[in-house]
């Protein structure tokens, strides 16, 4: 059973294009989370999807950020603009059911890089 | 708004030493998971615990879940090479679980 998969690892971009990371969950996992982990910190929650639904993105800044979960394909989190300070890893996790319950499992994660 | 601290921030022990981790919730939490991630990876999950009170253990590790269920503490006894990493405890706040807020973390160095 694959786990979670992220792509790309590394994303490196400069100021002001949009940088798009992948998450394909494990098998049997409907729901996905992600998370931005700055150097030296913790991890911050940033969206809680499930297929096709937007269930609580409350962690994910206004404005150039968006994340959808389609009923085929990965999960996207997609960064428009991109500034020096989104330069981070970005952590995805998906659980059978909904995380109250369930241990998260994580991917690899993508480091994203703005130059 | 809703904070999990954890302390301490960094932690050196000598290897064979013992370590010890605490977290503390501002709310309270439904239920209390540990992760734990090596430098340059990612979390992995290590246990949870649900109910008041709960204490497991996991070899050299226990984990102790408060009685009111806002505090958390792993214990390493006889800390080895491999425990190196930075140790997260997580949950979501009662009665809500679509956020899942991580502490602080606790970045254990072992000197052999």
């Amino acid at each position: 059973n694959a786990g979670v998969m992220q792509n790309p690892r590394h994303l490196v971009r400069r100021r002001g294009q949009e940088a798009r990371l992948r998450c394909s969950p494990m098998k049997g996992h409907s729901h996905v989370y992600w998370y931005r982990q700055l150097p030296e910190e913790g991890l911050k929650f940033m969206v809680y999807l499930q297929k096709e639904n937007i269930i609580d993105e409350s962690g994910m800044p206004k404005e150039r950020f968006s994340a959808e979960f389609p009923k085929e394909g990965p999960s996207i989190l997609r960064i428009q603009q991109v500034v020096r300070g989104d330069s981070a890893a970005y952590f995805c996790a998906s659980s059978p059911r909904r995380l109250s319950y369930n241990e998260q499992f994580f991917g690899p994660g993508t480091r994203l890089t703005v130059l | 708004g809703q904070q999990v601290m954890q302390i301490p921030q960094y932690q050196h022990v000598q290897e064979g030493e013992d370590f010890t981790t605490y977290c503390n919730s501002s709310t309270t939490l439904s239920n209390i998971q540990w992760y734990k991630q090596r430098p340059g990876g990612h979390p992995v999950f290590l246990i949870q615990l649900v109910k008041s009170g709960e204490v497991k253990k996991q070899k050299r590790l226990t984990f102790q879940f408060g009685e009111a269920k806002k505090n958390s503490s792993l214990h390493i006894t006889a800390t080895q090479t491999t425990d190196v990493g930075t140790y997260f405890c997580a949950g979501p706040v009662y009665d809500t679980g679509n956020q899942f807020y991580f502490g602080t973390g606790t970045s254990l160095t072992v000197i052999p």
